[in-house]
């Protein structure tokens, strides 16, 4: 079975600001897919980006990028020019797939809390 | 589309009544999953549907928590009888079968349980 964690239970950064979210993983399989999803106050849980594990090359969505360290099954987040409205829990997760093109469920970290002070 | 639909969004009950929540995955979607939050256990995997079919129920907590899925829009998770424990939050998400699973996991707005 695989492992997530996330070691900053919470991290506070001024506005405008760049902020990086530590994620590292457990697993022994070798097709697996890692996220990173966002739930804002209002619970609702929303993805803010993912990685193919096969792809060396660091995903990234407008402010939000990744880096992913393979060998050291580390997945941190980076949050660029940091506005308020990014004030969530964040969550990593992991996602095993298989060659027939089905995938298991998410396995997620315990959450990093996110303050964005004004 | 209207996305992941949950009821109720919250319910409040007694010890020992049942409870029934309820989720419409969205329409084209194979694979429906059932996940739990609670403060002290965070987001945990309870059980997933592939083409109505329950593929893993390892996160079921105990007997007394069951899931079903009639069709193909409509999914229920069930708990008889309930416990204080098992207040929280219960999330459904559904998926597209896709290449490698690459498909997004969306996730339903959550029925917020609190069991007295």
């Amino acid at each position: 079975a695989q492992t997530v964690t996330q070691s900053q239970p919470e991290m506070s950064v001024q506005e405008a600001e760049t902020v990086t979210l530590s994620c590292t993983y457990d697993t022994s399989e070798s097709n697996y897919y890692l996220f990173w999803y966002k739930q804002p106050p209002s619970r609702q849980m929303i993805l803010v980006i993912r990685q193919e594990a096969y792809k060396q090359q660091n995903a990234t969505e407008n402010r939000f990028s990744v880096n992913f360290q393979k060998a050291a099954k580390s997945f941190s987040l980076k949050i660029s020019d940091s506005q308020l409205g990014d004030t969530a829990m964040y969550f990593c997760a992991f996602m095993k797939f298989f060659s027939g093109g089905g995938a298991d469920g998410l396995t997620f970290g315990k959450g990093t809390h996110l303050i964005i002070q004004p | 589309d209207a996305g992941v639909i949950q009821s109720p969004r919250h319910e409040v009950t007694e010890m020992g009544q049942e409870v029934t929540l309820r989720c419409k995955p969205i329409s084209g979607h194979d694979y429906l999953f059932w996940y739990r939050q609670t403060m002290m256990r965070g987001l945990e995997l309870l059980i997933y549907f592939n083409n109505n079919v329950p593929i893993d129920d390892s996160g079921m907590p105990e007997d007394r928590f069951s899931a079903k899925m009639p069709n193909a829009s409509f999914s229920t998770l069930k708990i008889q009888p309930s416990e204080p424990r098992d207040s929280a939050v219960y999330f459904c998400a559904s998926r597209r079968a896709g290449t490698g699973g690459l498909d997004t996991q969306y996730f339903g707005p959550g029925t917020r349980l609190t069991v007295l």
